[in-house]
């Protein structure tokens, strides 16, 4: 079955960096496009990023654009989120989801979730 | 810009049909998703296509679309039910940049 599971997350200090992992399995990693989002604690869910199958196409929300950067590595079946200058308001669960959609650039909705990985951002 | 709102709450006793819903311009153009968050754990989707049922998803679970306004009704509403529901869709500008509505706590007691 489909599983996704993340890594990486941890206490990062402002303004330094943070790389989250997302390994996925059970499904051809390859075909699909996936997504990052965050839930920062007691709040509501928040879209950061999305890339396509392909890797060509790449959005990011407002609120981490220029500092947050994401790829997937179709090799190794992970999805990364490299997150730069962090902030406090940075602070949250971030869950990788995969997308409904197979082999298109055109995104749809997230049919498969993770467990989620906490970064918190303090100093 | 691409907002989605949603009521902070909604309480029902068991048995009864909750009601829950998700307002947006863009909802005229795109479709909504309905995902569930339990207490701890990930969301999971219960809607999709403003109106599809995932497999493993109760009859109970339905939805709707008018306007600019998406309604995701649990008729027969469990204690099992309980959660944040939140509504998801994206931009109809062209550009993806996915939207979440502020989430509605359901109570079921």
């Amino acid at each position: 079955q489909v599983q996704l599971v993340e890594s990486g997350g941890g206490v990062g200090q402002p303004g330094r960096s943070l790389r989250l992992s997302c390994e996925g399995s059970g499904f051809r990693f390859s075909s699909y496009g996936m997504h990052w989002v965050r839930q920062a604690p007691g709040k509501g869910l928040e879209w950061v990023s999305s890339i396509s199958y392909d890797g060509s196409s790449k959005f990011y929300a407002d609120s981490v654009k220029g500092r947050f950067t994401i790829s997937k590595d179709t090799f190794k079946n992970t999805l990364y989120l490299d997150m730069d200058t962090l902030r406090a308001e940075d602070t949250a669960v971030y869950y990788c989801a995969r997308d409904r959609n197979i082999e298109t650039t055109l995104f749809d909705f997230f049919d498969h979730w993770g467990h989620g990985t906490l970064v918190t951002v303090s100093s | 810009s691409h907002e989605l709102t949603q009521p902070p709450s909604v309480s029902v006793s068991p048995g009864q049909t909750a009601t829950i819903t998700c307002s947006g311009d863009a909802l005229a153009r795109k479709y909504a998703y309905w995902y569930q968050q339990k207490s701890g754990q990930a969301p999971v989707l219960v809607l999709f296509d403003d109106n599809e049922r995932p497999s493993g998803i109760p009859e109970r679970f339905s939805g709707s679309i008018s306007g600019t306004t998406a309604t995701l009704t649990v008729r027969g509403a469990q204690v099992e039910d309980e959660g944040d529901y939140y509504c998801y869709s994206t931009d109809p500008s062209g550009n993806h940049i996915g939207k979440f509505g502020g989430g509605t706590k359901l109570t079921v007691l």
